[in-house]
Formats: structure tokens, C-alpha cells, sequence
């Protein structure tokens, strides 16, 4: 079975400031990874996401991950912080181990990121 | 193009009542997936159609649990009777081809509180 871990359920950071949302996932099958948004009183809405190729992914808004095999991790970060990225991230994994469902996600917990002046 | 909506946004029952969920994913998607998200915990997958077929149901909590996709095109999630721990928001999502790695597109998601 998959699953994903997302280090810090908050991360506060100013304005400006670097920021660096941690996700780490076990899967028995080369992954197929995602980063989601939620903003306050809206619906999930896709970063950017890794299925083959280029490790470096380069998302919307400014963000971008890089998948690394061999520390199993997907983290996701932006150079400057702006106000309007305040939200809940969601890290995710797509399950596929060779059956028919392709699209079903295992999520991780959520972080929320807070970005003050 | 129209996003995929949900409705109601937000409905309150009292324990033991029924609720009815809609979803219309996107035009043409023939996936179509319900998740959610309990209090506190993370989003879950519940099932996933394949136009009016139900590919995978593997996690629906119990059979107070009903979905329907009739013609392939909009789905129903019942809950009947409802219990406290069925709040949470449920997300509807669709996509479309049925291969990894694609991308799935959720809606806002519909807010259930049981009292």
C-alpha cells in the first residue's frame, strides 16, 4: 500500500521568505506524485505534479518540487513567499500497483501555510 | 468551461436522517471520483466510476453508503441514515482517461455536518 507524510502541519513564514513544504511517500511501484491547493472556501486545486521524466517540476504560481528516489521525497518550494499562497497543501500519491482503478490518490495530512508581513 | 460542481455546499441533518450529494464532473470526463476529508484527518478515496460503471468502491466505510452514476454523466452519493462521524466535506473529481498519472480535477467540495 502507498502512503505520504507530510512533515509540519503548519509552517508560518514572512513575506519574501523561502518557502519549503516537506512530503515524503512509500510506494512499491515507481510513483506518480502531486502537489494540491486548497484556498480558504475553495476546492482542491493541482500545483503541479511528477510522472516520468525531468525530477524538477515547475508548478503554477511560482512553486516547484523535485523528486528524489532515494530519499522518497517530494518537496515543494517557492523562492518568495507572497501573501495569497496562505492555504492548505496536500502532497499525493497515485495508486497504481498494476490493478484498474488509475487515479485513485492516497493524500497526505495536509499543511497549512501561513504567510505573515 | 465548467469546473466540476457539487452541490449543496453546505448541509446540516440530524443523526439518523438522509442526505443526497450531487457531482457533474467536467463535460467528457468519464472518471469520476468521491473522496473526503473527516475532521482533522486526511482525504480519503471512496470510489471511483468509470462512466456508469463503479470501478473501484474499495473505500466506502459502510453500506450506508450509496453512490450512483446513472448514464455516465452526473453522481449521487447518499448517506442514510447518517451518523456524527459522517461530517466532514466531501469532494467530488473528475478526469479524463483512465491511465496514471493523470490529472484529476476536484470541485469544492460539499460540506456535511451531522448534529
Amino acid at each position: 500500500a502507498q502512503s505520504v507524510t507530510q512533515l509540519g502541519s503548519h509552517v508560518s513564514v514572512s513575506e519574501g521568505a523561502l518557502v519549503l513544504l516537506r512530503c515524503n511517500y512509500s510506494s512499491s511501484v515507481p510513483p506518480y506524485l502531486f502537489w494540491y491547493v486548497q484556498y480558504p472556501n475553495q476546492g482542491l486545486q493541482l500545483l503541479l505534479k511528477y510522472t516520468t521524466g525531468a525530477t524538477l517540476v515547475k508548478g503554477i504560481n511560482g512553486f516547484e518540487a523535485e523528486f528524489k528516489k532515494s530519499e522518497t521525497s517530494f518537496h515543494l518550494t517557492k523562492p518568495s513567499a507572497h501573501m495569497s499562497d496562505a492555504a492548505e497543501y496536500f502532497c499525493a500519491v497515485s495508486d497504481y500497483a498494476g490493478g484498474t482503478s488509475y487515479g485513485k490518490l492516497t493524500f497526505g495530512q495536509g499543511t497549512i501555510l501561513t504567510v505573515h508581513p | 468551461e465548467a469546473g466540476v460542481t457539487q452541490f449543496p455546499s453546505h448541509s446540516v441533518i440530524e443523526k439518523g436522517q438522509t442526505v443526497t450529494l450531487r457531482c457533474d464532473p467536467i463535460s467528457g470526463h468519464d472518471n469520476l471520483y468521491w473522496y473526503r476529508r473527516v475532521m482533522g484527518k486526511e482525504i480519503k478515496f471512496l470510489l471511483h466510476f468509470v462512466k456508469e460503471s463503479k470501478q473501484d468502491e474499495s473505500g466506502m466505510p459502510n453500506n450506508r453508503f450509496l453512490a450512483e452514476r446513472t448514464g455516465g454523466t452526473y453522481s449521487t452519493l447518499k448517506v442514510q441514515p447518517a451518523e456524527l462521524e459522517d461530517s466532514g466535506v466531501y469532494f467530488c473529481a473528475s478526469s479524463p482517461r483512465t491511465r496514471p498519472g493523470n490529472t484529476i480535477y476536484f470541485g469544492e467540495g460539499s460540506w456535511l455536518t451531522v448534529v
